[in-house]
């Protein structure tokens, strides 16, 4: 069993659309959770930083954790064509500086 | 204040031969990871330096790959007697320091895209 799992893709929305990217973890030392996103041929850009249990708003971005089930949520409102990009899961643990990331999905918002 | 640099973006290689990846943190940031990106896989560690230290090197191959972060200059990446299997993208990130802060999170490069034929 890996690590980090994370949805397969790929996903295709029209704009406007509400969306739920979601990874699920097996490591129970993980204790900070990232979502980074991914242009094509970019480097990855931070989008959400979360350390607890719960939801973390940024804009139309909203991250939520739970810890207890080992499950972590990305949700995009009112999805635009600029957010069609590849998105990670990546999570550490405390002691341990190294990201474990997800194998990412392409999502792609229609006009 | 510029961001992490990496260069060169792309480099070509033969089987054989040698290729140097660089990186440059962000500014105030001395601490340095690297990631490979195979196709279609996720961003996968490598090694995580200090300046002058390896901190952890538990994702790096065995044979042919070091790294290096020198008290002056970049972090340097090199894959000695390069395979096609080594074609990938790697990816530099950098933080400000060790810890559970948000400001210690890693940002990323722009990334080196190597190809071997």
């Amino acid at each position: 069993q890996k690590e980090v799992e994370q949805d397969p893709g790929p996903l295709s929305v029209p704009e406007g659309a509400i969306v739920s990217l979601n990874c699920t973890y097996s490591n129970s030392a993980f204790q900070y959770f990232m979502w980074y996103r991914q242009y094509s041929r970019k480097g990855p850009e931070l989008l959400m930083y979360t350390y607890s249990s719960g939801n973390k708003e940024d804009g139309r971005f909203t991250a939520q954790v739970d810890k207890s089930s080992k499950y972590i949520s990305l949700f995009i409102r009112d999805s635009q064509p600029s957010d069609s990009a590849t998105y990670l899961c990546a999570m550490r643990s405390g002691a341990n500086s190294k990201l474990t990331f997800g194998k990412g999905i392409t999502l792609s918002v229609r006009p | 204040n510029a961001g992490v640099m990496q260069n060169p973006r792309h480099l070509v290689r033969r089987r054989g031969q040698e290729a140097r990846l660089r990186c440059s943190p962000m500014k105030g940031h001395s601490h340095v990871y690297w990631y490979r990106q195979l196709p279609e896989e996720g961003l996968k560690f490598m090694v995580y330096l200090q300046k002058e230290n390896i901190i952890d090197e538990s994702g790096m191959p065995k044979e042919r790959f070091s790294a290096e972060f020198p008290k002056e200059g970049p972090s340097i990446l090199r894959i000695q007697q390069v395979v096609r299997g080594d074609s990938a993208a790697y990816f530099c990130a950098s933080s400000p320091r060790v810890g559970g802060l948000v400001t210690d999170t890693q940002y990323f490069g722009p990334g080196t895209r190597l190809t071997v034929l």
